[in-house]
């Protein structure tokens, strides 16, 4: 079956360190990666999104993944974090070829202490 | 127990008519998201609904378009006079209220083909 994994439940980082949240997937078509974070209160925004081309993808507030084919990982990165970093972050896969089935990870929640 | 229910799955509709989409939350949810997905793009949030109140229609367009979650029963995203560009795939999430964090939890979605 299709699934999403995340490797933490749950994150504590002070301030200034560095954030790596894991992502894998299965599925053995190719596929569109995504990250999505939802800060406390709000809703869904993209983060950052890699359809194809260069596996190394910046998107806003200074975070980046990397999409690892061989083994089906999109991590996501961030050298340095603000408290205000502090969310919930999903990873999700959607397969090119269902526009309608979103795979998402389970989530992990970041807790940044000032 | 059940995740977030989502149906149709799929729906065919031709242009100029009405397309309604539902979402059961999650048992014990009361929080309730749209969003949309179109080809080659992301999740774009639509509108965030309360039972019987809507918090957030931000994302909505504003003609044709409109969402409610009423007391009893599923959300409700309802299209009217659907046009082409409709076509994507339409996706519900739930949540608990909580102070902090606001996990969700997403439905399968459902497809909306116009032709």
């Amino acid at each position: 079956a299709q699934s999403v994994s995340q490797h933490n439940h749950h994150v504590i980082l002070s301030e200034a360190a560095s954030l790596e949240l894991g992502c894998n997937y299965s599925y053995g078509g190719t596929v569109n990666l995504f990250w999505y974070v939802q800060y406390p209160g709000q809703h869904l925004q993209l983060l950052l999104k890699y359809f194809s081309g260069d596996p190394l993808v910046k998107g806003i507030k200074g975070f980046e993944a990397e999409f690892i084919k061989s083994k089906f990982s999109f991590n996501l990165r961030k050298p340095s974090v603000q408290w205000s970093d502090t969310a919930e972050y999903f990873c999700a896969v959607n397969p090119k070829t269902s526009y309608d089935k979103v795979i998402f990870g389970p989530g992990t929640s970041l807790s940044v202490i000032p | 127990n059940a995740g977030v229910m989502q149906n149709p799955r799929h729906l065919v509709r031709r242009r100029g008519q009405e397309a309604r989409l539902r979402c059961s939350p999650m048992k014990g949810h009361s929080h309730v998201y749209w969003y949309r997905q179109l080809p080659e793009e992301g999740l774009k949030f639509m509108v965030y609904l309360q039972k019987e109140n809507i918090i957030d229609e931000s994302g909505m367009p504003k003609e044709r378009f409109s969402a409610e979650f009423p007391k009893e029963g599923p959300s409700i995203l309802r299209i009217q006079q659907v046009v082409r560009g409709d076509s994507a795939a339409y996706f519900c999430a739930s949540s608990r209220p909580t102070d902090i964090w606001n996990t969700i939890y997403f439905g399968e979605g459902s497809w909306l083909t116009v032709v």
